[in-house]
């Protein structure tokens, strides 16, 4: 199976701060991967797709980049309304799909 | 746009069975290719399975092969997920998503599955 690994597990920011989160894959999974937010108590929400695609209606101050085992997925300006946990997931095991464990980012 | 609107809260003994519903709107149940994620209070996302449109057939990850199925009723475009022989650990938020072309696009509000004795 893929692992997914993403650091930090927490991370606490000013606004306007740049936030930088990174998942890594147990082995190469080109660009199949993808970036959600969940905020507490609601479900997740699709922001990145293909490693660096921005879902429509996100804000352009989020992107993905990266391939292979190494992603990276970045906030260029955080607003208070981006307080969430963050979670990448692979899907390059189909059928199967694997989600990392999730970063918590707060307001510091 | 789908809307996904899932079942309400369940409290289940161990050994019990639940099953959550998953009603679609905006789209059509064939035209949707639903998936069901798990999370358990304070941790993560964790896949249970759904259609794989590839070869039209239900996948399940291996951790719940045996306790899990999940159906489909297209004459009221509503899935379903029964999970068997609940135990402790199987406390978590039920979710159901369509899924795309290797990602999950629409999630329903999620269903609270507690199980206590």
């Amino acid at each position: 199976d893929i692992q997914m690994t993403q650091s930090p597990s927490s991370l606490s920011a000013s606004v306007g701060d740049r936030v930088t989160i990174t998942c890594q894959a147990s082995q190469d999974i080109s660009n199949y991967l993808n970036w959600y937010q969940q905020k507490p108590g609601k479900a997740p929400k699709l922001l990145i797709y293909d490693a660096s695609n921005l879902e429509t209606g996100v804000p352009s101050r989020f992107s993905g980049s990266g391939s292979g085992t190494d992603f990276t997925f970045t906030i260029s300006s955080l607003q208070p309304e981006d307080i969430a946990t963050y979670y990448c997931q692979q899907y390059d095991n189909l059928p199967m799909y694997t989600f990392g464990q999730g970063t918590k980012l707060e307001i510091k | 746009q789908v809307q996904l609107v899932q079942s309400g809260a369940e409290v289940k003994k161990p050994g019990a069975s639940v099953k959550v519903s998953c009603k679609v709107s905006g789209y059509t149940l064939t035209e949707l290719s639903m998936h069901w994620v798990r999370q358990a209070p304070g941790k993560g996302l964790e896949w249970m399975g759904g259609f794989d449109p590839e070869d039209g057939e239900t996948i399940y990850a291996q951790k719940f092969q045996g306790r899990v199925t999940m159906t489909e009723d297209t004459s009221t475009d509503t899935a379903y997920m029964e999970l068997s022989s609940l135990r402790s650990e199987d406390t978590a938020v039920y979710y159901c998503a369509t899924y795309s072309s290797g990602l999950f696009d629409y999630w329903g509000q999620g269903t609270l599955v507690t199980v206590s004795s």
